[in-house]
Parts: structure tokens; sequence; C-alpha cells
């Protein structure tokens, strides 16, 4: 079984100010971990991924994103908020063990504040 | 242009009337999946399909069908469909399984009543 915690329901930063959004995970298995951005009225576009190569994970538009797996935690950082990056932001586990369904944590809200 | 399409991209139906979502992609993938959003719930797995004539439970599977006889298609049925099926829904692919980039369709959007 596998689950995915996304612990803040909504984050609001400053425009130049970092981005923290966290994430635990639960996984029998090795997991492969994903980061998915959604815009408003949008489909969903891959972030980011982690598939037990390097643990620190870097992504498109700045984001970035740490494997923990003594924290089993995948949380995603930005240094620098733009008002672009506002959107929801979904952290995934795909599990291992031969079972490919995916696991969506439930989302966090960003806000960009001018 | 690699994609993946839904149709409809909006459906307004009542309770009961069978109704089929067609999702195609064009990237030959082995791996699709259907996902229905729902406020506060996030994406969750409905179906999901590791190549043609194989196919398995997401989360939430009940009230849903799904055939994977080409591996273009995999379309979703709602047999009966009832108001809790409201939802966006997203058909997806990739290029194995769960653990490569998903590609997303549109979202078809269903409204029950």
């Amino acid at each position: 079984a596998q689950s995915v915690t996304q612990l803040d329901s909504h984050v609001s930063v400053s425009e130049g100010t970092p981005v923290l959004l966290r994430c635990n995970y639960s996984s029998s298995y090795s997991p492969s971990l994903f980061w998915y951005v959604q815009h408003p009225n949008k489909g969903l576009q891959l972030l980011l991924k982690y598939t037990s190569a390097a643990t620190l994970v870097k992504g498109i538009n700045g984001f970035e994103a740490e494997f923990k797996k003594s924290e089993t935690s995948f949380h995603l950082t930005k240094p620098s908020a733009h008002m672009s990056d506002a959107a929801e932001y979904f952290c995934v586990v795909s599990g291992g063990g031969g079972a490919d369904g995916l696991t969506f944590g439930k989302g966090t809200h960003l806000i960009i504040q001018p | 242009e690699a994609q993946v399409t839904q149709n409809p991209r909006y459906l307004i139906t009542v309770t009961g009337k069978k109704l089929t979502v067609t999702c195609s992609q064009n990237m030959n993938h082995e791996y699709m999946s259907w996902y229905r959003q729902d406020p506060g719930l996030g994406l969750r797995q409905i179906y999901y399909s590791m190549n043609v004539e194989v196919t398995d439970k997401g989360d939430v599977p009940e009230g849903y069908k799904v055939s994977r006889k080409e591996k273009r298609n995999f379309p979703l049925i709602l047999e009966s469909p009832s108001p809790n099926q409201t939802s966006l829904y997203f058909c997806a692919s990739s290029l194995v399984g769960g653990r490569f980039e998903q590609y997303f369709g549109p979202g078809t959007r269903l409204t029950v009543t």
C-alpha cells in the first residue's frame, strides 16, 4: 500500500521569497516520486521526478525537491517565487513490487502575493 | 504533435444513462490510466492499463469500466451514472508504467443530474 500526505492545503508567499511545499509519503517498496503542477483550468504538467538516482532532483522553472528516505519526505522548493508560480501542486507516489498504480496527494494551493 | 485527447470535454447527463468518455494517445505509450479530480481530494486513480488487454483497478474503481483493445485507446465507461460521479476526469499515458512521466489529457467535466 502507498499513500501521500501534503502537509499544507494552502501556502501563501510574497513574490521573490522562497517557496516550500511539503510532502510525506508511505510505500512498501522503493517508490518513484513526482511533483505535478496544475494551473487554473489547465491539465497537469510534470515539474520533476525522483526514480532512485540522485536524491536532489532539479525540475522545470527553478523548482527542485530532495528525497529523504529516513524522513519519508519529498519537499518541493524554489528559491524565489514568481507570480506565474501560482497554481495547484500535487505530490505523487508510484510504488514498486509490480504495482504501477499512482497515488496523488490532495494538493497544495500556492498563492503568490505581489 | 504528441498528445492525449479526450472526448467529450463537457458532458451533462441524467442518472442511469450509459455513457463513454474516449481517450486516445499518439505516443505509442503502453501505460494509460483514468483519474477523477474532486475539490479537496486531489486526483484519484480509477483504473489503469499496463498494455493491451491488461487493466487493473486503481483507488476508486466502483461504478466504472474500462477496456483496452488497442494500444492507443482507453475508453472510460459509466454503465449507470449517478450524481456522485459528477467530477472532472483526466486520462493520462506514459511510456511503460506508473514510474514514468504521465502525459495528461485536457480533462472531461461530467455532470450527472
